[in-house]
């Protein structure tokens, strides 16, 4: 396994156009997050899942960004509606998560993101 | 939304020369992790530091964590060209990681 990849790397689309994004996170790793880039600024977290379910949705994902995974697998990151807003560097990371005792070890392995420009 | 602020925003330094960088944070942690960022390219994660510990080592590599003061400084000795980078903390205390504003390294052959 060659670590977590994303497609596509880049997509230039027209406002008001749908977008999806796909990550295929590190096989044996029961978490997978989704985060926004923008330029000179740390990722902001957008939602993430364990397996299959979403377990946490970050206010900034509004009603036009829905998130999938399926099978507890791979993810897809859905924009509807695009807006020149919404161009940023969009980063997924997976996880093991591991917890011992009460600390959680939480270290997450990111691909190379897809940067999306809305025209 | 950003846990807090890094400083320096930007740092210039020739090789061999140690670079420091500090984050602040905002909320109580259970664990703080830096991240460093090659330019449009994902982050990869270098160190963690758990809330209990107060300096922790790796390689060419040095974390301090202050919880009184809620910070945390990153120092890199014998820097070399290949660091130059952008560098992030983040903080993790409940299951997703909140990341700091970063401070971009520059090193000089």
């Amino acid at each position: 396994d060659t670590g977590v990849s994303q497609d596509p790397r880049h997509k230039i689309t027209k406002r008001g156009q749908n977008v999806t994004f796909r990550c295929d996170p590190i096989s044996e790793h029961n978490r997978l997050y989704w985060y926004r880039q923008t330029l000179g600024q740390g990722p902001e977290f957008l939602t993430y899942f364990q397996n299959e379910a979403q377990l946490e949705k970050s206010r900034l994902l509004s009603d036009r960004f829905s998130a999938e995974r399926p099978k507890g697998s791979f993810s897809t990151l859905e924009i509807q509606r695009t807006e020149q807003g919404d161009s940023a560097m969009y980063l997924c990371a997976s996880s093991p998560w591991d917890r011992v005792g009460v600390l959680a070890k939480n270290i997450q392995y990111f691909g190379a993101g897809t940067r999306l420009s809305v025209l | 939304s950003q846990q807090g602020e890094e400083d320096p925003q930007a740092l210039s330094i020739q090789e061999g020369e140690n670079a420091t960088m500090n984050c602040s944070y905002k909320t109580s942690i259970n664990n703080l992790q830096w991240y460093r960022q090659n330019s449009g390219r994902g982050l990869v994660h270098l160190i963690l530091i758990r809330s209990n510990e107060r300096e922790k080592h790796s390689g060419r590599l040095r974390v301090t964590l202050d919880t009184s003061k809620k910070s945390s400084s990153l120092l890199i000795t014998a820097s070399r060209a290949a660091d130059t980078a952008s560098y992030f903390c983040a903080t993790d205390n409940t299951d997703k990681l909140i990341f700091g504003t970063g401070t971009r390294l520059q090193v000089f052959p």
